[in-house]
């Protein structure tokens, strides 16, 4: 049984570029979030998807937008990107019924340069 | 923002030794998750404790909760040097998903 995927696993841009992390939810899971988490911090909520809707969303910007496709796998956007964005990005899964237990997968390294 | 303080920031111990860690955190919640990341990957999830339990335990790991004072502690019993990683407090409040991270406990256990 697989479990959270996230690609790709390092990641390079260019300050104003935009980005496109993805992720693909342990079997079984439907509902997707995704973290911020800096250098030296505790990950920080950016949104949760479920059934193709955001559901809650953290203290981020609108450059931080996702999407959930309908085999709800999970893509976060994040456009204008700044030298703060840097960050390590986490995927986590969980079902419905409890979606606080979540499952994370291996994280997305970006740089911002 | 951060819910939790997690105290202390930075744990070095003897393998063998025992490491406790806590956390506080400033609202009520539903439960509260302690989860281990090692070398800045993915979180992995070691222990869930419910708002209504006081004590849990799992293996060579033991939490407790303390709601009036709103902290939480987790003790991991005759450590081991794969235990090096380090350690966060996670709570959940809402109706849907968002957990709430503290700052982390990085502890380091020397062969």
């Amino acid at each position: 049984d697989a479990g959270v995927t996230q690609s790709p696993t390092h990641l390079i841009k260019t300050r104003g570029q935009q980005v496109t992390l993805r992720c693909s939810p342990k079997s079984g899971h439907d509902t997707v979030s995704w973290y911020q988490q800096a250098l030296g911090q505790g990950p920080q909520f950016i949104f949760q998807y479920y059934e193709e809707e955001e559901r809650q969303r953290g203290n981020f910007p609108d450059r931080f937008s996702g999407h959930q496709f309908p085999n709800y796998s999970s893509e976060l956007n994040v456009n204008a990107l700044l030298l703060g964005d840097s960050a390590l990005y986490l995927c986590a899964s969980s079902p419905s019924g409890t979606p606080y237990e979540q499952y994370f997968g291996p994280g997305t390294r970006l740089t911002v340069t | 923002s951060q819910q939790g303080e997690e105290d202390p920031q930075a744990l070095s111990i003897q393998e063998g030794e025992n490491a406790t860690m806590n956390c506080s955190y400033k609202t009520s919640i539903n439960n509260l998750q302690w989860y281990r990341q090692n070398s800045g990957r993915g979180l992995v999830h070691l222990i869930l404790i419910r708002s209504n339990e006081r004590e849990k335990h799992s293996g060579r790991l033991r939490v407790t909760l303390d709601t009036s004072k709103k902290s939480s502690s987790l003790l991991i019993t005759a450590s081991r040097a794969a235990d090096t990683a380090s350690y966060f407090c996670a709570t959940h409040s809402s109706n849907t998903g968002k957990l709430i991270f503290g700052q982390g406990t990085t502890l380091q256990v020397k062969p």
